[in-house]
Order: C-alpha cells, then sequence, then structure tokens
C-alpha cells in the first residue's frame, strides 16, 4: 500500500512571503500531478511533471520531482491572496490507474493581505 | 468549452434514504471518476467509468454504485444512507488516458441527518 504525505498541513502567511509544501511516500511514481482546489470549486490541476529531477515553473511556482521519482515540492514566491487555496498531491503509480487518482490530505494555504 | 456540471449542487437527506447525483462530462471525455471529500479522509476514489464500463473501483462499500450512459453522462448512487456518508461529492472527466488531467466539477454537497 502506498503511503502519501503532504506537509505542512496547513499553512498561514502574510502576503509576499515564500513557502514550500511537499508530498513525500513510500513508492516510486510514473509521474505527479499538483492540482489547487478553492473553497466551492473542485480541484484544478496546475501541473504534471514526469521524469525525476525535473523541474516546472508556473510563473510564481516552482515544481520539483524527486531524482528517485518518490516526492515532489512545490515552491511559491512572494505569496499573494490569490494563493490561498487547498494543494493537493497526486501521484501515478502507472499502468492502468487512469481515472483514479490516490490524493494526499493537502496542504491548507491561506495568505493573508 | 463547458466544463463538468454536477447536479445538484447541495440536497440534504435523512438516515436511511437514498440519493442520486449526476453528473455531465466535458463534450469529447469518454472518462468520468467519481471522488468523495470529508475533511477527515480528504479526497477519495470511488469508482471510474470508461465508455459505459466500471474501469476501476475504490474501497467503498456495496452501497455506493455508480452508471455510465451512452452520451458518457454518470450517475452515481447512494443507497441506506449513513451520517458518515455527508461530504461533498466531486465527479472529474478525463480523455481516459494514464497521465491525463482530471477536469473536475464544482460538486454536490450531501448533509445526511
Amino acid at each position: 500500500t502506498q503511503l502519501l504525505e503532504q506537509s505542512p498541513q496547513f499553512l498561514s502567511i502574510q502576503e509576499g512571503e515564500n513557502l514550500t509544501v511537499y508530498c513525500n511516500s513510500s513508492s516510486v511514481f510514473s509521474s505527479l500531478q499538483w492540482y489547487r482546489q478553492e473553497p466551492g470549486e473542485g480541484p484544478v490541476l496546475l501541473v504534471t511533471v514526469v521524469t525525476g529531477g525535473e523541474v516546472k515553473k508556473l510563473k510564481r511556482l516552482t515544481f520539483q520531482f524527486g531524482d528517485a521519482r518518490k516526492d515532489s515540492s512545490l515552491h511559491i514566491t512572494a505569496a499573494q491572496p490569490g494563493d490561498t487555496g487547498l494543494y493537493l498531491c497526486a501521484p501515478r503509480s502507472g499502468g492502468t490507474s487512469y481515472g483514479k487518482l490516490t490524493f494526499g490530505q493537502g496542504t491548507i494555504l491561506t495568505v493573508h493581505p | 468549452k463547458a466544463g463538468v456540471t454536477q447536479t445538484p449542487r447541495y440536497l440534504i437527506k435523512t438516515r436511511g434514504q437514498q440519493v442520486t447525483l449526476s453528473c455531465s462530462p466535458i463534450s469529447g471525455h469518454r472518462s468520468v471518476s467519481w471522488y468523495q471529500q470529508t475533511p477527515g479522509q480528504g479526497l477519495q476514489f470511488l469508482f471510474e467509468y470508461f465508455s459505459e464500463t466500471q474501469r476501476n473501483k475504490g474501497n467503498f462499500p456495496g452501497r455506493f454504485s455508480g452508471r455510465q450512459f451512452s452520451n458518457s453522462r454518470s450517475e452515481m448512487n447512494v443507497s441506506t444512507l449513513e451520517l458518515g456518508d455527508s461530504a461533498l461529492y466531486l465527479c472529474a472527466s478525463s480523455l481516459g488516458l494514464d497521465t491525463g488531467e482530471l477536469f473536475f466539477g464544482e460538486g454536490s454537497r450531501l448533509t445526511v441527518l
């Protein structure tokens, strides 16, 4: 059974601060997705990382996939109130998972103006 | 392009009753997945349908069932409702690829009294 941990569980920061969210597992992933869910909405895909050591940037968001493909991180630079939401990681183990994702518990981020 | 539509958005039921939730996927998407989201357990996979066939199933009791129609619209049913079934039920549509993006609806908020 794959153990998936996201940390921290809660994060409350001021606008302009930097932060990092982590996603760790005991298993090797074939790829990993990060989603963000805002209150009253469904999750929305931010990025998919596929290659070990891969780094992807999306404006102020930087995503890294660990070399061993067991962990990932999301770094936000100069956070803004619009970044507030639940950040979820969802690794894929390959094969036939298709629409079946195992999500981490998530990190609830609150950015205060 | 219209997004994923879920109905109803909110509903209240009492223990022992049954409920049916509906999901209309994005046009052209043949895969529909259902998830249950609660504060304690997070986002958990229920089942996935692809071209009217159940392709993956999560670890939920048989009271939870679903189906998909020829136009890809999907319904899920929960019978003999329990208090613990109170949750946000999210539907996600996709092309059905193993590394693909899931597009979520806004969810159906079920309260069981």
